[in-house]
């Protein structure tokens, strides 16, 4: 078993939908929690990082962390097409010595 | 955030041949970190670069195949040796923005490598 699972799409959805990406985790020591963004040809971009267990918003990006179930997601409100992109959780802390990356979602917003 | 610039952005090589990859940050920082990305696959960690001390390698990778160099505070370089066509990938660098190996990274563009 990997040590984070993340569905790999890809995932299709129209302009205006709400998108939800989900990574979930065996190790209950991982405290901090991270998604990036990658568009094509382009290196990973730090998109929401939150500690421990809870929400946290900024604009339409939405970041969950529910630590009793070993599962986070990501969610997109009013997605764009300049959403599309491949989408990765990555995660850390406790007594990992380095971050755990998920292997991305693809995600395509169609007009 | 810092940002950071590596050369070449690109490049195919000839079997047998040796690249060496550049990573430039605008600010000092403690920790760099090297990581592979293949399709499909997630960003595997090679090594992490502190300055004025060895590289730490991952299970997997060694010194031979990726020698490092981390000269000063802002800058590391990776060479990739004696290539096989099994690395052609691409080819990132990032640093930590505190002073953990966990703490929040930022990535540079990537160097996407091809080997004939």
């Amino acid at each position: 078993q990997k040590e984070v699972e993340q569905d790999p799409g890809p995932l299709s959805v129209p302009e205006g939908a709400i998108v939800s990406l989900n990574c979930t985790y065996s190790n209950s020591a991982f405290q901090y929690f991270m998604w990036y963004r990658q568009y094509s040809r382009k290196g990973p971009e730090l998109l929401m990082y939150t500690y421990s267990s809870g929400n946290k918003e900024d604009g339409r990006f939405t970041a969950q962390v529910d630590k009793s179930s070993k599962y986070i997601s990501l969610f997109i409100r009013d997605s764009q097409p300049s959403d599309s992109a491949t989408y990765l959780c990555a995660m850390g802390g406790g007594t990992a010595s380095k971050l755990t990356f998920g292997t991305g979602t693809r995600l395509q917003v169609t007009l | 955030s810092a940002v950071i610039s590596q050369k070449p952005s690109r490049d195919i090589c000839q079997r047998g041949t040796s690249l060496t990859i550049q990573c430039q940050v605008d600010s000092q920082v403690t920790m760099m970190f090297w990581y592979r990305q293949q399709p499909g696959q997630s960003l595997t960690l090679i090594a992490t670069a502190n300055q004025g001390s060895e590289a730490t390698y991952e299970s997997g990778f060694v010194i031979d195949k990726f020698p490092i160099s981390r000269p000063n505070l802002t800058f590391s370089t990776l060479t990739v040796s004696n290539m096989s066509p099994e690395d052609s990938s691409i080819y990132l660098c990032s640093v930590a923005a505190g002073g953990y190996s966990t703490d929040t990274q930022y990535f540079g563009p990537g160097t996407r490598l091809t080997v004939l």
